[in-house]
């Protein structure tokens, strides 16, 4: 597609309950970028990929958080046990590894966990 | 990645020059510097992006000073769609690593009419 594509874009779910978030990159891109933006907050890395590299998971807060890259394409980031603090807007982001390097933003996949 | 110093917010009249100050004064020889916005309730959305040579797009314009040291984001003719926050980020887009951004807190604009 023309930009990274992120679904669902709203998402509210019961505490305790378990959520999956996809993101489409842009084709050909081969890095992988999650984030999370708390309301009224900045933006928070949580995880990245780079083709078959081990990917980065530096930044997910608590080991209810986890993600997938299958094919080197689509990922999923998994929320298990969702808690109150997990509502934020997730962001997937994708790139070339090359010269500039410039990294591309989805809208965001909303989630409310109530 | 190089640490950034921006103002906080800044207000510009719509249809005038938006300059927006960027400091990276501990930037090394090999980090770009990137401009994002964020628009509110959008995701960050690319602006441009250059290593020491002045860069145009139909957005913005990129200066950054002859020792790097910073940089200013010029936006020829605000509009009220402007209105977001600015982020500067220094980074190394090496070619096998992931050289995540790391956002600071950005400068929110507001043009105002």
């Amino acid at each position: 597609g023309a930009g990274v594509s992120q679904s669902p874009s709203n998402k509210v779910t019961e505490k305790g309950k378990d959520v999956e978030l996809r993101c489409d990159p842009i084709s050909g891109h081969t890095a992988l970028y999650w984030y999370r933006q708390s309301l009224g907050q900045g933006l928070e890395f949580l995880i990245y990929f780079q083709g078959n590299s081990a990917p980065d998971k530096s930044g997910l807060p608590s080991d209810r958080f986890s993600a997938e890259r299958t094919g080197g394409s689509v990922s999923t980031l998994t929320i298990q046990r969702t808690q109150q603090e997990d509502s934020a807007v997730y962001l997937c982001a994708s790139s070339l590894i090359g010269r500039g390097n410039t990294i591309y933003f989805g809208e965001g996949s909303w989630l409310t966990v109530v | 990645d190089a640490k950034t110093t921006q103002p906080p917010s800044m207000d510009c009249a719509e249809g005038r020059a938006a300059n927006l100050p960027c400091n990276h004064s501990t930037i090394s020889g090999n980090e770009y510097v990137y401009w994002y916005r964020q628009i509110h309730s959008q995701g960050p959305q690319y602006i441009i992006h250059g290593l020491k040579n002045n860069e145009t797009n139909e957005m913005a314009s990129l200066i950054i000073t002859e020792d790097r040291k910073s940089s200013t984001l010029i936006l020829p003719h605000a509009t009220l769609r402007d209105t977001a926050v600015y982020y500067c980020i220094v980074r190394v887009p090496l070619k096998a690593a992931g050289n995540k951004l790391t956002f600071g807190g950005g400068t929110r604009v507001l043009v105002k009419p």
